[in-house]
């Protein structure tokens, strides 16, 4: 069954500290991972996206995430949180060619601490 | 990347009326498009999948007659909530892909999102 894993509901991080956040995946054929950020109230923003070839992938706002297929993990990364960055961030999975959905995971609330 | 409008980004209305929602793709034409909802602190949950020119797909536990969708074009995907209640408050988000890859990418896109309060 298609699932998307994120196991950490809520992580608090103080200003300009790493961030990493977690996220395992399964899903049947060949994974197209995504990276969201959905501010208060807001839509969803597309960070970052794997699609095949060169697994450490750059995003917007100096985001990273590294595709492992051995540990069917697409963890996001960034070197130094801002405040802004405070938002609720959402994996996702989903095919490449097809009108399938996407599954997302429940997502993790980041807040940032001055 | 592409442009998804979705209208309006809020709206309230007297339980038993019905509200229209709208999910335009700007520039480029979308052969799929779905039908979020979110609950406050949760992910979204895939409410129907609709292709262009055909009915929607509802997943289960959704009621095709209270979520009424149509995606006539391939730029325009609407959800109506028929006789809303105060249970159907919640935020309403689209997505659009065109599956076609004509624009060189596949991935969806989402709209703005609608927050839907019936009193």
């Amino acid at each position: 069954a298609q699932s998307v894993t994120q196991p950490d509901i809520h992580i608090t991080v103080s200003e300009g500290a790493s961030l990493e956040l977690r996220c395992n995946y399964s899903y049947g054929a060949t994974p197209y991972l995504f990276w969201y950020v959905q501010s208060p109230g807001q839509g969803l923003q597309l960070l970052l996206k794997y699609f095949s070839g060169d697994t450490l992938v750059q995003g917007i706002k100096g985001f990273e995430a590294e595709f492992k297929r051995s540990q069917s993990s697409f963890n996001l990364r960034k070197p130094s949180v801002h405040w802004s960055d405070a938002a609720e961030y959402f994996c996702a999975v989903g095919a490449r060619n097809t009108g399938n959905q996407f599954y997302f995971g429940t997502g993790t609330s980041l807040t940032v601490i001055p | 990347g592409a442009v998804v409008s979705q209208h309006p980004s809020w709206v309230i209305c007297k339980s038993g009326t019905s509200v229209k929602i709208e999910c335009r793709s700007l520039d480029f034409q979308a052969t799929t498009m779905f039908w979020y909802r979110q609950f406050p602190k949760q992910s979204l949950m895939l409410m129907a999948t609709s292709n262009e020119g055909s009915k929607a797909t509802y997943e289960q536990g959704v009621e095709k007659d209270k979520f009424l969708i149509n995606h006539a074009s391939l730029t325009l995907s609407t959800l109506t909530v028929t006789s809303a209640h105060p249970e159907d408050s919640s935020f309403y988000i689209c997505s659009a892909r065109d599956t076609r890859g004509l624009r060189g990418y596949t991935e969806a896109f989402f709209g703005q999102g609608t927050r839907l309060t019936v009193v």
